[in-house]
């Protein structure tokens, strides 16, 4: 049982470089999040989907795309990486209106 | 004044001792907390949800919410090496997964 699925792991770009991280679920849940977790702040949320075919933004979207490819797949784009993004992401999912939330492993991302 | 407070130890214990992690909050219109668990390079992890105040019981795990103090507690009896992880609390006024606030967390380490 995969759960939420997330793809790479572990990432090491260069300031002003792009990339893509990837989400996936089976759960068939209708709402999938994206946060960044640093030591010492906790976990933040960028964006969101509610439904497929939606996305918002969450406490900390600046710098970031989403896109909600489909049901199960929710992506997320950084398109000029800056050393601040340095942070570990972790794609989660949820049915509508719950707050009982399904984590990823989490992707270790590095600029430098 | 932050909306959720957690200390973030780190709390050491031998194996078998009863341990209490705490958070306290500010916003009055909390109704629904959560604990999560977090192994080291790992996703969270829900451990227990509660509704309004009172207690929860799972196994080994107590979740009591004290709302007239803001004050939120998980207890863990018979404490195992297995438990040694980060616990977050987290809470919202509603069911929404997007307006849930996560505490920092509070890092366990059990000793055998």
């Amino acid at each position: 049982n995969a759960g939420v699925t997330q793809t790479p792991k572990f990432q090491v770009l260069k300031t002003g470089q792009s990339m893509t991280l990837q989400c996936a679920q089976d759960m068939n849940h209708n709402s999938m999040y994206w946060y960044r977790q640093d030591p010492g702040m906790g976990l933040r949320l960028i964006y969101y989907s509610a439904s497929e075919g939606t996305t918002d933004k969450g406490e900390v979207p600046n710098g970031y795309n989403v896109s909600r490819l489909n049901k199960r797949e929710f992506s997320l784009r950084l398109e000029s990486a800056a050393p601040s993004q340095t942070s570990v992401y972790f794609c989660a999912s949820s049915e509508a209106g719950e707050g009982q939330l399904f984590f990823g492993e989490g992707s270790r991302l590095t600029v430098l | 004044q932050k909306e959720v407070e957690q200390d973030p130890g780190p709390l050491s214990v031998p194996e078998g001792a009863i341990v209490s992690l705490n958070c306290t909050y500010s916003n009055s219109a909390f109704q629904y907390f959560m604990w999560y668990r977090q192994y080291s390079r790992k996703g969270p992890e829900l451990l227990m949800y509660t509704y309004s105040s009172g207690n929860k019981e799972d196994g080994r795990f107590t979740a009591q919410v004290d709302k007239s103090s803001k004050y939120i507690s998980l207890f863990i009896r018979d404490s195992q090496p297995s438990d040694s992880a980060t616990y977050l609390c987290a809470m919202s006024a509603n069911q929404a997964g997007t307006a849930l606030i996560f505490g920092k967390g509070t890092t366990l380490s059990v000793s055998s």
